[in-house]
């Protein structure tokens, strides 16, 4: 089975700009969460969506929004970019159920200068 | 809310030494319990899990067990191996309805020498 899928690996943006990022889970998945890593904060829990609606949310301002298809591909947006939202960001998918594992994909990494 | 502590790192080992990473949780309900690892330039690879009291989880010779009443899940291995050299993340999914939430620890950098 294929794994989770992230795309682009690698963006770089200016100040201001908005940022769209993809997510394809494994096959048959159809919870897929969103997570930001960065040196100073570690590991933060983004959003998750199932089944096209978002079911959970965290921390994060109205600047950082997601989306799910009928298909369980998910994208994550980030607007009006701000130097501190340079970080790696990583999604991961489940079946669905709580206790599940998250299998998580390799990351895009984006860099705002 | 919900946290996960992890020991202060980095931690250097030599080849075949005895591995403990400690992890305390604070949670509500009955949380599930993961180590994750993460080797450089890539995501988060599940290393094992424990989803009740006193389960222990095992994979690739690391073992983790599910302590209530400490609220602890240290991670263990016998004998480490150059390529164990990593960054691991204790994590919890807690009870409830909080779906898709993984809470990780700061993440213990490893590091093992030959």
């Amino acid at each position: 089975k294929a794994g989770v899928t992230q795309t682009p690996r690698y963006l770089i943006k200016t100040r201001g700009q908005q940022v769209t990022l993809s997510c394809s889970p494994i096959s048959g998945h159809r919870s897929v969460s969103w997570y930001q890593q960065t040196p100073g904060q570690g590991l933060q829990f983004l959003f998750e969506y199932f089944s096209e609606t978002q079911r959970n949310k965290g921390n994060f301002p109205g600047r950082f929004s997601g989306r799910q298809f009928s298909n369980s591909r998910s994208e994550m947006n980030v607007s009006t970019l701000e130097l501190g939202d340079s970080a790696l960001y990583l999604c991961a998918s489940s079946p669905g159920d709580r206790k599940e594992t998250q299998y998580f994909g390799p990351g895009t990494r984006l860099l705002v200068l | 809310g919900d946290s996960v502590t992890q020991m202060e790192g980095p931690v250097t080992l030599s080849e075949e030494a005895f591995l403990t990473i400690n992890c305390t949780y604070t949670a509500t309900g009955y949380p599930s319990l993961f180590w994750y690892v993460q080797y450089p330039g890539e995501g988060l690879q599940l290393l094992l899990k424990a989803t009740k009291a006193d389960d222990k989880g095992s994979n690739k010779g690391f073992e983790a067990t599910y302590r209530k009443e400490t609220t602890s899940f240290h991670l263990e291995k016998g004998s480490v191996q150059v390529s164990d050299s990593a960054v691991y993340f204790c994590a919890l999914v807690p009870g409830g309805t909080s779906y898709g939430k993984l809470t990780f620890g700061q993440g213990t950098i490893l590091t093992v020498h030959p």
